[in-house]
């Protein structure tokens, strides 16, 4: 198994500009996680997908914010307008199902830089 | 709400040393208990975990035990090496459909030779 696969993996990106991270979930699972990492604020859940449908969005910090799950697979975080307090390394999850007992499978991440 | 507490780091120990930890929790019910580890570079790895209360979660000769008692879930190793040297996360899930994992705030462990 490919395990979770996020793109990029890297990303510089001037203040303003639009920025796109990709996620990729494995085959068969039906819960999606992001997350944002910094050394400030720790790991902070963003959005919750199960099947394809939002669950939970309270930790999107504003409007800039969006993220979508096109097909059952597949996931995008946008960022606009990106502001340089974006900075952070972003990770996707996925998990088996949403009941409490299933592991949460992480993504290597993307590390964004806006300047 | 929901919550974890870890132990701050940095933990700093050489090699063959006994590890500890710390991981407490607040919850409501039953929740599930899970470890993560993050190597430099890399996205968290399932360490262990823990579904129920006295469930003993291990993995690479990591153990942690869950209890109920003292709400505890606390990491421990008996003799660490140079390669253990990453960020330990304690983590907890809801015990009920729909939720995500609560994380701690990690701890740096540096093991040096």
């Amino acid at each position: 198994d490919a395990g979770v696969i996020q793109s990029p993996r890297h990303e510089v990106t001037e203040m303003g500009q639009e920025v796109t991270l990709r996620c990729k979930l494995i085959s068969g699972h039906n819960s999606l996680f992001w997350y944002r990492q910094t050394m400030m604020r720790g790991l902070e859940l963003l959005i919750y997908f199960n099947n394809n449908v939002p669950i939970d969005d309270s930790g999107m910090p504003e409007d800039r914010f969006s993220a979508k799950m096109p097909n059952a697979s597949f996931s995008t975080l946008k960022i606009q307008p990106s502001e340089p307090r974006d900075s952070a390394v972003y990770f996707c999850a996925s998990s088996l199902s949403s009941g409490p007992y299933d592991t949460q499978y992480f993504g290597p991440g993307t590390r964004l830089t806006v300047l | 709400g929901d919550s974890v507490t870890q132990m701050e780091g940095p933990v700093t120990l050489s090699e063959e040393a006994f590890l500890t930890i710390n991981c407490t929790y607040t919850a409501t019910g039953y929740p599930s208990l899970f470890w993560y580890v993050q190597y430099p570079g890399e996205g968290l790895q399932l360490l262990l975990k823990a579904t129920k209360a006295d469930d003993k979660g291990s993995n690479k000769g990591f153990e942690a035990t869950y209890r109920k008692e003292t709400t505890s879930f606390h990491l421990e190793k008996g003799s660490v090496q140079v390669s253990d040297s990453a960020v330990y996360f304690c983590a907890l899930r809801p015990n009920q459909a729909g939720t995500a994992l609560i994380f701690g705030k990690g701890t740096t462990l540096s093991v040096s030779s």
